[in-house]
This record gives structure tokens, sequence and C-alpha cells, in this order.
């Protein structure tokens, strides 16, 4: 299957400070690109929506000023936290997909972020 | 909106046993239906997929089917074997076809030589 490159894979930093994290498709051009959000132990949340070239759609009660998503060429989104705090600290997921008929969405690895 | 009920785990078997994983499902229209697997230190993987009703999706030896009379898709495998331990997630999909995916909590199966 195609490849998503997620990175870092893990980060730490402190608190009030910014942290980006990359999703990449390595072999595939990504119209759609989907950000997550895991909990230990429960389910993937969905964040946002993003296409290339618009603003992310993103989902009710996620702060959009906070989690700042840049979709900005076909293989490359950006989720920036802002100001994070410890209660920001968790996984966070990135998925792709080809394009805007239903395909197959691949995953990235996740980054494991850690507020301190 | 849509949204997913996973069994909730762990699951323990013996290398052989049977395995069946619940995952229930409400949903306004068609959705299409998942389970992805996400082996240790590994990101999500697409296990099986089925878009409409009575399909079944097969891989690995796992199947499921899209039952639309019990909002079901069930996973299922004849006999486990060590490397199937992961954690297994059920989704469908948040609206139309080609929209986000809801997931379910996940369910970990450890498999036992």
């Amino acid at each position: 299957g195609a490849v998503v490159s997620q990175h870092p894979s893990r980060v730490i930093c402190k608190s009030g400070t910014s942290v980006k994290i990359e999703c990449r498709s390595l072999d595939f051009q990504a119209t759609t690109m989907f950000w997550y959000r895991q909990f230990p132990k429960q389910s993937l949340m969905l964040m946002a929506t993003s296409n290339e070239g618009s603003k992310a759609t993103y989902e009710q009660g996620v702060e959009k000023d906070k989690f700042l998503i840049n979709h900005a060429s076909l293989t490359l989104s950006t989720l920036t936290v802002t100001s994070a705090h410890p209660e920001d600290s968790s996984f966070y997921i990135c998925s792709a997909r080809a394009d805007r008929e239903f395909t197959e969405a691949f995953f990235g690895q996740g980054t494991r972020l850690t507020v301190v | 909106g849509n949204s997913v009920t996973q069994m909730e785990g762990p699951v323990t078997l013996s290398e052989e046993a049977f395995l069946t994983i619940n995952c229930t499902y409400t949903a306004t229209g068609y959705p299409s239906l998942f389970w992805y697997v996400q082996y240790p230190g590994e990101g999500l993987q697409l296990l099986l997929k089925a878009t409409k009703a009575d399909d079944k999706g097969s891989n690995k030896g796992f199947e499921a089917t899209y039952r639309k009379e019990t909002t079901s898709f069930h996973l299922e495998k004849g006999s486990v074997q060590v490397s199937d331990s992961a954690v297994y997630f059920c989704a469908l999909t948040k609206g139309q076809a080609g929209t986000a995916l809801i997931f379910g909590k996940g369910t970990t199966l450890s498999v036992s030589s």
C-alpha cells in the first residue's frame, strides 16, 4: 500500500511553546488529509479534515486557533499545536487519501506529544 | 451522527483458537465499514473492508460481513496465531463515501503459544 510518513514520532515540549507535526504522502498525491487524536485506551477522535489548498474543516469542540492545520501541497500537511499545555499531551495520527472519491485512507505511524 | 461500538478487551486466546470481535454501528445512509489493525509500535493498517450490505471483507484469514439488518460487522478468524496479537479497530465512514472515519475504541488481542 501507499506510505504516509509522520514526523516526529515523539516530541517533548515545554508548556507555552508550539509544536509542528508533519504528515507526508511519500508515493502518492493526497488531496485530502485527516488528523486524529488518540487518548490512552480510547478511540481515535477526528480533529479535522483538510483538502489541499483550502482551509481545514474542524470537528465540533476542536479549537482551530490552537490546532493549526496547513495543507499547502499535495504531499504535505502540518498540524501545529500552539501554546501547548499538558492536557494537549496525546497521540496524534494523520491519514491521507489519494483523491476525492472514495479510496482507502493510509495512516501515518503517529506522533506522541508530551507537554511538560 | 454515525457511531461504532466495539467489544472491550483485552481478548486473550491460545494459538489456533477461534476469534470473534464484535462491532455494531449506528448510521444514517449507507456507510462503508472497516477493520484496522495496529501492531505494536506500528501505524494503523487496513485489514479488511465492506462497502455495502451483505459484502464480506476478508484478508489474512480474517473475515467480516456487513449485516445491515443487525447493524453489525463482527470480525472473525478461525485459527489465530501469535503474530495476530495487536489492537483491532472497527470503523465506518463519517458521512458519505470519501469522508473521514469514525473509530471504535479498539480491542487488544493477545495470543499465546
